[in-house]
């Protein structure tokens, strides 16, 4: 499975716009970004997802890089309950269902 | 908005006992899946399921695992014999296809504690 690499932690402050990167040099062409997070004593949750172009939903924005090495989570405005940690996942086509693999992530914290 | 909703939200169980986890996904949703997630660690896939077949498991999900879709509401994890490495957070997730491009919507867990 192609591998993603995202950093560990992140700190923002209120209101103010968080940009989560995660580096894929490996995905193919046909991968997904999908993107997820985790608050405490929850379940992960799905943010938003994307093939080829930027993405926008009600929580979040997708960045892709024109290459698809990279993508970028945009939170356009931190609150406190965003803290959670982000996980960057790339889903592969396959016959039948779809694992998530999910590494570390990026813990987000968020200062009031 | 529908819900997967989990029962119980903590299982206390002996090592060596059975221990069934119960879930309910969203009703429309065809396919179905157990992740665990240790203290601290990574969340962890088990296993999927579509049209009451087993479609993929990882190494995780050996013998002593098993799922179910009992009836048209529930999904099962039942793990036999229990060990004290199994205590974890174990969740269920749905989605509507297997497709990639379909969103997984997760419980809020299961927290088994071995004893």
């Amino acid at each position: 499975d192609a591998k993603t690499t995202q950093p560990n932690s992140m700190e923002s402050n209120e209101e103010e716009p968080v940009h989560l990167p995660c580096n894929h040099s490996t995905i193919s062409g046909t991968d997904y970004i999908h993107w997820y997070r985790q608050l405490p004593s929850q379940g992960p949750e799905y943010v938003i997802h994307g093939l080829t172009s930027n993405v926008n939903n009600r929580m979040a924005s997708l960045a892709i890089a024109e290459d698809r090495k990279s993508s970028t989570l945009i939170l356009h405005r931190a609150t406190l309950r965003d803290a959670a940690v982000y996980y960057c996942i790339l889903c592969m086509i396959k016959a039948a269902g779809n694992k998530l693999t999910f590494g570390g992530g990026t813990r987000v914290l968020v200062k009031p | 908005e529908p819900e997967v909703t989990q029962t119980p939200s903590h299982q206390v169980t002996q090592m060596g006992q059975e221990v069934i986890l119960r879930c309910v996904p969203i009703s429309n949703h065809l396919y179905f899946y157990w992740y665990r997630q240790i203290l601290g660690q990574k969340v962890e896939f088990l296993v999927s399921f579509y049209n009451n077949e087993i479609s993929e498991k990882s190494e995780i999900f050996d013998d002593q695992f098993s799922v179910e879709r009992p009836d048209g509401s529930n999904f099962t994890l039942k793990i036999r014999s229990t060990k004290l490495e199994d205590s974890a957070m174990y969740f269920c997730a749905s989605s509507r296809s297997g497709g990639v491009n379909q969103p997984q919507h997760f419980g809020d867990g299961t927290r088994l504690s071995i004893l």
